[in-house]
């Protein structure tokens, strides 16, 4: 069954230190990768995403992702956290060559940013 | 893209009541989502819904519990029928984000967040 894992349910961190959220899915030929982000009582927040190209992606805020085939690894980085940071992070996956779509998310991780 | 508004932002409903959810794209797309988010927990996608079919529901959820509407391209409603405290939750909508690369990116809105007593 395809799936997505998110390996650290919480991380915590100092602020302006490096951070890196880890998240595997399972093996497919085509698949689509995101990161969104979660504020307490808000929606969801496209961080980026990977459709093609580069492996490298930048998003919105200062995040990238790689995009690791062979490890079936799709990890958030951060080079140097701010308190506004702290929030709930989840990797979504799209499969299929048809692309329907449907996202399968991972369980998420809460990111917390400490002073 | 597409922003995405839903109503009720929230609701507190009685056991065995029904509520309907609304949600409005601000442009035409071709696929509207509906996930659930259980306290604490990740979203799981309840169903698909497309212009001029029925939605397409995933495992573990079916039509009468949660009947969706999808009248036109910019708006679709969730009814949460016969509620029960386990249907408790945040209820997402989301959205492609139209054009021609619809399908490689979704858009969400707010969420309504449900408790049932």
């Amino acid at each position: 069954a395809q799936s997505v894992t998110q390996l650290d349910s919480q991380v915590p961190v100092f602020e302006e230190a490096p951070v890196e959220l880890r998240c595997n899915y399972s093996s497919s030929v085509s698949v689509y990768l995101f990161w969104y982000v979660q504020y307490p009582n808000q929606g969801l927040q496209l961080l980026l995403k990977y459709l093609s190209g580069s492996t490298l992606v930048k998003g919105i805020n200062g995040f990238e992702a790689e995009f690791n085939k062979s490890q079936t690894s799709f990890h958030l980085r951060k080079p140097s956290v701010h308190i506004s940071d702290t929030a709930e992070y989840f990797c979504a996956v799209s499969y299929g060559s048809g692309n329907t779509g449907k996202l399968i998310f991972g369980q998420g991780t809460t990111l917390q940013v400490k002073p | 893209s597409a922003v995405i508004s839903q109503k009720p932002s929230r609701d507190i409903c009685q056991r065995g009541t029904s509520l309907t959810i609304q949600c409005q794209v601000d442009s035409q797309v071709t696929m509207m989502f509906w996930y659930r988010q259980q306290p604490g927990q990740s979203l799981t996608l309840i169903a698909t819904a497309n212009q001029g079919s029925e939605a397409t529901y995933e495992s573990g959820f079916v039509i009468d519990k949660f009947p969706i509407s999808r009248p036109n391209l910019t708006f679709s409603t969730l009814t949460v029928s016969n509620m029960s405290p386990e249907d408790s939750s945040i209820y997402l909508c989301s959205s492609d984000g139209g054009g021609a690369l619809a399908l490689n990116e979704q858009f969400f809105g707010p969420g309504t967040r449900l408790t049932v007593l």
